[in-house]
């Protein structure tokens, strides 16, 4: 079974450039989440959908973030215009409908290196 | 807010040696525990989890226990080897609305070698 994909790997913008992120997740998980792993720090959630709909979308700033997830299935996270500090890996990660109460486990993908110059 | 602290690396070792990955946690109510490691150029993978007090987690060789009085997830295993050279990051669960969302700590970088 494939796992979740993700392009580009790597990205190298100039500053006030956009970029998008793809993401397909593992087929049948309709959990799909976008998260931002600073340089030393652990990930940290951007956006959480449910299908089509995004359900947590606190922490992502809204001003030049903006994400999407048409069809409930594959994902695009995109920055506009990017800024230094938005030099990241963002990683998406998927996790297949709940069954009780048990755990629901994430699948990460490889995720997409930016580098903001 | 739920926060995760774990010791901070980098870390090198030699092979075969003892390995402590010390980690803590802040959560309201009972969340899961989970330990994930990231192989170089590799998506993070759940390398282990517990979900309620005393539980404990076990996989290639690593294991923690879930301590509730001492707030702590503790990763160890017994003699390490070059494979397991990774960051390994803590993390707890923060169920919402049915579903995970993760929060993890720092990570550590381990190095072992031969």
């Amino acid at each position: 079974e494939a796992g979740v994909v993700q392009s580009p790997r790597y990205k190298i913008i100039e500053k006030k450039q956009p970029v998008a992120f793809w993401c397909n997740p593992i087929s049948g998980h309709n959990t799909l989440y976008w998260y931002r792993q600073n340089l030393g720090q652990g990930p940290e959630l951007l956006i959480r959908y449910e299908n089509e709909e995004a359900v947590d979308d606190s922490q992502l700033p809204k001003d030049r973030f903006s994400a999407e997830r048409l069809k409930g299935v594959d994902s695009t996270l995109k920055i506009q215009p990017a800024e230094l500090g938005d030099s990241a890996v963002y990683l998406c990660a998927s996790s297949p409908p709940r069954t009780g109460g048990s755990y629901n486990e994430q699948f990460f993908g490889p995720g997409t290196r930016l580098t903001v110059l | 807010g739920n926060s995760v602290t774990q010791m901070e690396g980098p870390v090198t070792l030699s092979e075969e040696a003892f390995l402590t990955i010390n980690c803590t946690y802040t959560a309201t109510g009972y969340p899961s525990l989970f330990w994930y490691v990231q192989y170089p150029g590799e998506g993070l993978q759940l390398l282990l989890k517990a979900t309620k007090a005393d539980d404990k987690g076990s996989n290639k060789g690593f294991e923690a226990t879930y301590r509730k009085e001492t707030t702590s997830f503790h990763l160890e295993k017994g003699s390490v080897q070059v494979s397991d050279s990774a960051v390994y990051f803590c993390a707890l669960s923060d169920r919402v609305g049915g579903s995970e969302k993760l929060v993890f700590g720092k990570g550590m970088k381990l190095t072992v070698n031969p």
